[in-house]
């Protein structure tokens, strides 16, 4: 256990239903990350927030909405996804500047159909 | 990209045999992590070795960087098949905003027993 929590852990969505991922950390990190994770291809970084404000988003589609209501907690809002979508949703977390070590949960298995 | 390149992609070897696992990336870092994941799950943390770092230990584990050639390699000794997992390095760039990681696609290790 790392001490990231992320739920739901499965998830089957359609194409045009609306789902929300959730990850919460109690280490008292700092920064927070989502990662896409698909057979065969490197880990994507998706968004960075540090300190609750979102520093990164690479290149996104605007149906991933990320919300970062405190520090602890993270959100990954989904809404009308494509099948290309479907993939190991991952949430990390990091103690902050000076520290590189980061803190995956288990990740979210998400299949859209 | 930045990203950092895993090679072999699978490795296969018999239980109490080494796995040596290479990592090739393009740019300058500050530091280079493994880290190992169990099928379906998130990555645990193995090992950091910063850019002024030539070797590092860590129980098994044996880590080495040549930032000349811009590649990094894990050694596992004696292995077990609680070994078996993919493991990947994670190459760190500076941004605008903080540290980022890039990861590669990973070598799937397999252990005999």
């Amino acid at each position: 256990e790392t001490g990231v929590t992320q739920t739901p852990r499965h998830l089957v969505m359609g194409m045009t239903n609306k789902k929300s991922l959730k990850c919460e950390q109690h280490l008292g990190h700092n920064a927070m990350y989502w990662y896409k994770q698909s057979a065969k291809k490197p880990l994507e970084l998706m968004f960075v927030y540090n300190f609750k404000e979102q520093t990164e988003n690479n290149s996104v589609p605007s149906r991933f909405s990320p919300e970062c209501p405190n520090s602890s907690h993270l959100f990954l809002h989904l809404h009308t996804l494509q099948p290309e979508d479907s993939a190991l949703y991952l949430c990390a977390s990091q103690p902050g500047q000076g520290s590189y070590e980061q803190y995956f949960g288990p990740g979210t298995r998400l299949t859209v159909t | 990209s930045q990203q950092g390149e895993e090679d072999p992609q699978a490795l296969s070897i018999q239980e109490g045999e080494n796995a040596t696992m290479n990592c090739s990336y393009k740019t300058s870092i500050n530091n280079l992590q493994w880290y190992r994941q169990n099928s379906g799950r998130g990555l645990v943390h193995l090992i950091l070795i910063r850019s002024n770092e030539r070797e590092k230990h860590s129980g098994r584990l044996r880590v080495t960087l040549d930032t000349s050639k811009k590649s990094s390699s894990l050694l596992i000794t004696a292995s077990r098949a609680a070994d078996t997992a993919s493991y990947f390095c994670a190459t760190d760039a500076l941004t605008h905003t903080g540290n980022q990681f890039y990861f590669g696609t990973g070598t799937s290790l397999t252990v005999i027993p």
